[in-house]
């Protein structure tokens, strides 16, 4: 019973590196969104796609991108990592966009040095 | 962007205390209000949604009420036990009605 998978967990990157957050989902949810988790800040979005093939800026796209590779993945790319990218980030799921509940993954603790 | 407030942002109460969280949200273009419980270290699940006007959810010792006139919502907690203890968190919707914008959330400690 999976539910909602990120990869990796943990990753370090070095101040200008890329790398891709990936998300599954195993619920044949339609919309699936990006958080991005700060301290005193609570859950921002970062990006959402309401359902296969459409994706939508969230309140903090700036420096990420995202692509709904198929109904169940849905994955976030830093193209040039920055420090204030550190942070921990969570993939969410819903069955019918928003107005019913989200599932979260486990979260993914990125250190950008 | 949508702005969801929280009130207060943290709480610390004893074991048997019973208590309440606001959420407010703007009241015109309305879609429905969701709460979530976020224990360290996990993450969040959902404890209720609610669309209408009037709404009132209960799960347990928890409870949730919705007044989408005015634009806030209420969550209690009838005596609270250490295992409470977490970060709840309620989300609206964005104007399209297409994603979850949350607060940043009430964080509760119940000491024993």
């Amino acid at each position: 019973n999976a539910g909602v998978t990120q990869t990796p967990k943990f990753q370090v990157l070095k101040t200008g590196q890329s790398m891709t957050l990936q998300c599954a989902q195993d619920m044949n949810h339609n919309s699936m969104y990006w958080y991005r988790q700060d301290p005193g800040m609570g859950l921002r979005l970062i990006y959402y796609s309401a359902s296969e093939g459409t994706t939508d800026k969230g309140e903090v796209p700036n420096g990420y991108n995202v692509s709904r590779l198929n109904k169940r993945e849905f994955s976030l790319r830093l193209e040039s990592a920055a420090p204030s990218q550190t942070s921990v980030y969570f993939c969410a799921s819903s069955r019918q966009g928003a107005r019913t509940e989200a599932f979260f993954g486990q979260g993914t603790r990125l250190t950008v040095v | 962007i949508l702005n969801v407030e929280q009130s207060p942002q943290s709480l610390h109460v004893q074991e048997g205390d019973s208590t309440n969280f606001t959420c407010s949200f703007p009241s015109s273009n309305f879609y429905a209000l969701h709460w979530y419980r976020w224990e360290t270290a996990k993450s969040p699940e959902a404890l209720f949604v609610m669309t209408l006007n009037g709404d009132e959810k209960k799960k347990g010792r928890i409870s949730a009420t919705l007044n989408t006139k005015e634009g806030y919502s209420y969550l209690y907690i009838k005596g609270s036990q250490p295992e409470d203890s977490a970060t709840y968190l309620c989300a609206s919707l964005n104007q399209a009605g297409t994603a979850l914008i949350f607060g940043k959330g009430t964080t509760l400690s119940v000491s024993s």
